[in-house]
């Protein structure tokens, strides 16, 4: 099972570009974390919204839960910020604890 | 500081050698899960715990066993290593297993099996 498709698989852009990156899922949610991953390092979660619109520095993060769809955006991009990003959601009628479903990863790559 | 702490963090072993890796976390969280991470594939959930002694299969649990026996302890072993659990491992935590809380992972553990 794949409810959570990610767009695009890869990413490249120069240094000050505003990015976006893209989630879809099939199914009810009560929750979508967008998390980061560093080559070779460990998974950071960045944001989790079930509703609206959230911000933090250069990262903002929007979901639409009628249409089933958010966006992660990065302003002013910078090379620190190249790395995987993943989607995961959590399925409204999971009954397996908090079980996330996850994307697949766009990863992204700013160059100076 | 708020972490998650597997090791190790790489591992080299052969085909039927038990190994475990362990996981720790110091938020007092209810709920710990273990996610293998493969290319193409994405994250997959091995197995999950709602809380102390309450463990579950999720989508990949063959060949894993798990025991929650602290709160905070949430080792992930494999009894007979297989070529095929070669992977990247996450384990993760949150505040519970109900309702929508912040999840925070380990650094990973990649493991090769030879």
């Amino acid at each position: 099972k794949n409810e959570v498709e990610q767009s695009p698989q890869n990413l490249t852009a120069q240094e000050g570009e505003f990015i976006t990156i893209n989630c879809s899922y099939s199914v009810g949610i009560s929750a979508l974390h967008w998390l980061q991953q560093h080559p070779g390092g460990g998974i950071v979660s960045l944001f989790m919204l079930s509703s609206g619109k959230k911000k933090h520095g250069r990262l903002i993060a929007t979901i639409n839960i009628q249409e089933k769809h958010s966006s992660l955006h990065i302003t002013a991009s910078h090379p620190r910020d190249s790395a995987v990003y993943i989607c995961a959601v959590r399925p409204s009628n999971s009954n397996s604890g908090y079980a996330l479903n996850f994307g697949k990863g766009t990863s992204l790559l700013v160059t100076p | 500081e708020a972490q998650v702490t597997q090791n190790p963090r790489y591992l080299i072993t052969v085909t039927g050698k038990k190994l475990t890796v362990t996981c720790s976390q110091n938020m007092n969280h209810e709920y710990m899960s273990w996610y293998r991470q493969d290319p193409g594939l994405g994250l997959r959930q091995i197995y999950y715990s709602m809380n102390v002694e309450v463990t579950d299969k999720g989508d990949v649990p063959e060949g894993y066993k798990v025991s929650r026996k602290e709160k905070r302890n949430f080792p992930l072993i494999l009894e007979s290593p297989s070529p095929n659990q070669t992977s990247l491992y996450f384990c993760a935590s949150m505040l519970s297993g109900t309702g929508n809380t912040e999840a925070f992972f380990g650094q990973g553990t990649r493991l090769t099996v030879v």
